[in-house]
């Protein structure tokens, strides 16, 4: 069936560099998409979102891409520090029914010091 | 602060027997929802409802009960009929009232069979 899914399951990067962390989605009616970082033992945290009628949206060392002909999204995070090593998840929205979100299964990011 | 309150952090649960997992916010939220995740695994969807005495089943409800008596607590029942309880359960909640607004997560519940 359709869903979200993650090129890389882990992502490792020495520390101060930038990271990037991939998701392919496929199904072209989401018009919504998140990413949540997830720390051991603890509640996934929103990061950013985008909506489908942008390509690219900035926060605070964070970026997220959007490429729907290719129904790709994309994670920048900027200077990585140690404490971004986490598990990061995308997730889309498909605007039609239920309004839940569907998950891909996450990136291990480790930020080597 | 606002937030959403899970309880308890870690269950264990004896053969044929139920458990209740507690999800509270106060957040004023809408739409609230249950997640399973087990080991290096994304989210999947249990149950959700959109607003009071309202809720649908998700991808996996199967073994699973729920009830939105109030707007601010949404509990999951994991019956017997789940043969295979263990996870970790993350309970959300999400602003329905202005177009697309991220969903919120509790820290969720460790459940264990004994």
């Amino acid at each position: 069936g359709e869903s979200v899914g993650l090129h890389l399951p882990t992502l490792s990067v020495q520390e101060g560099d930038n990271s990037i962390i991939n998701c392919a989605y496929s199904n072209s009616a989401s018009d919504y998409f998140i990413w949540y970082k997830q720390e051991s033992g603890k509640g996934p945290q929103f990061i950013i979102d985008i909506r489908s009628n942008m390509d690219k949206r900035q926060g605070q060392r964070v970026t997220v891409l959007l490429n729907k002909t290719v129904k790709h999204l994309s994670l920048q995070i900027a200077a990585t520090q140690p404490g971004d090593s986490a598990v990061y998840f995308c997730a889309e929205n498909i605007a039609t029914g239920r309004r839940a979100l569907t998950f891909g299964s996450g990136t291990r990011l480790q930020v080597q010091p | 602060d606002g937030g959403i309150t899970q309880s308890p952090k870690y269950l264990f649960r004896k053969e044929g027997q139920n458990v209740t997992l507690s999800c509270e916010q106060n957040l004023n939220h809408d739409a609230m929802y249950w997640y399973r995740q087990d080991p290096g695994q994304g989210l999947r969807l249990i149950y959700y409802s959109q607003i009071v005495n309202d809720f649908q089943k998700g991808d996996i409800a199967e073994g699973y009960s729920v009830s939105r008596e109030k707007k601010e607590s949404f509990p999951l029942t994991v019956t017997s009929a789940q043969k295979n309880p263990t996870a970790f359960y993350l309970c959300a909640s999400r602003d329905r009232s202005s177009g697309n607004q991220p969903q919120h997560f509790g820290d969720g519940t460790r459940l264990s069979i004994l």
